[in-house]
């Protein structure tokens, strides 16, 4: 059964302290790992799309890479507007257009 | 855009009754998925439908829960009986085949 799973659970970052999180998965012939932000309340926004392996994409504090069996979300200098929930999904055959498979997502928060 | 749009945003019922979340997708959006969110199973997929027509209901967990897409503007999920254990949020996602889903805010159901 395919498999996507996120690490860590959580994470506590100062203002500026760059780190990475992890989503590693398990599946056959992928057509896509997407990154989302979730914020309470709120349902998870889209922030990227990687298609193969080697491809990176960015956006503003955020990068997004991605290998042969797992993904990192890098965050360069964090602000506290970061704070939120990232959730990766793939999306893979057999499943049928774009059905995506969720992680359990990683918590940041980053205090100031 | 107005994105897609749930209601109600919050709903609380007892045991037993009958309970019924909508749905509007983005127009020109081909696909709508239903997925649940709890803190346990993080976010599930339900069933989604491909131009109106159900494509994939295995995730829908039991006879109680049933999804319906009568047009390409509106789609609802009803429980009937609710039970104390469907509470969650309860998201609708919409998107082009192959592209990502944008998800809405969601339905909070509390059953008590």
């Amino acid at each position: 059964e395919d498999q996507v799973t996120q690490s860590p659970e959580a994470l506590r970052l100062q203002e500026g302290e760059s780190s990475s999180l992890n989503c590693s998965y398990t599946v056959s012939g992928l057509r896509g790992l997407f990154w989302y932000r979730q914020d309470p309340g709120k349902g998870p926004e889209f922030l990227f799309t990687l298609y193969s392996a080697g491809e990176e994409k960015e956006k503003e504090r955020l990068k997004a890479t991605l290998t042969k069996k797992e993904s990192f979300l890098h965050i360069t200098a964090p602000k506290p507007e970061d704070s939120a929930t990232y959730l990766c999904a793939v999306q893979a055959p057999p499943l049928y257009g774009n059905k995506l498979v969720f992680g359990a997502g990683t918590i940041l928060r980053v205090k100031s | 855009d107005a994105g897609v749009i749930q209601s109600p945003r919050h709903e609380v019922t007892e045991m037993g009754q009958e309970v019924t979340l909508r749905c509007k997708p983005i127009s020109g959006h081909n696909s709508l998925f239903w997925y649940r969110q709890t803190m346990m199973r993080g976010l599930e997929l339900l069933i989604y439908f491909n131009n109106n027509v159900p494509i994939d209901d295995s995730g829908m967990p039991e006879d109680r829960f049933s999804a319906k897409m009568p047009n390409a503007s509106f789609s609802t999920l009803k429980i009937q009986p609710s039970e104390p254990r469907d509470s969650a949020v309860y998201f609708c996602a919409s998107g082009e085949l192959y592209s990502p889903l944008h998800f809405g805010n969601g339905t909070r159901l509390t059953v008590t």
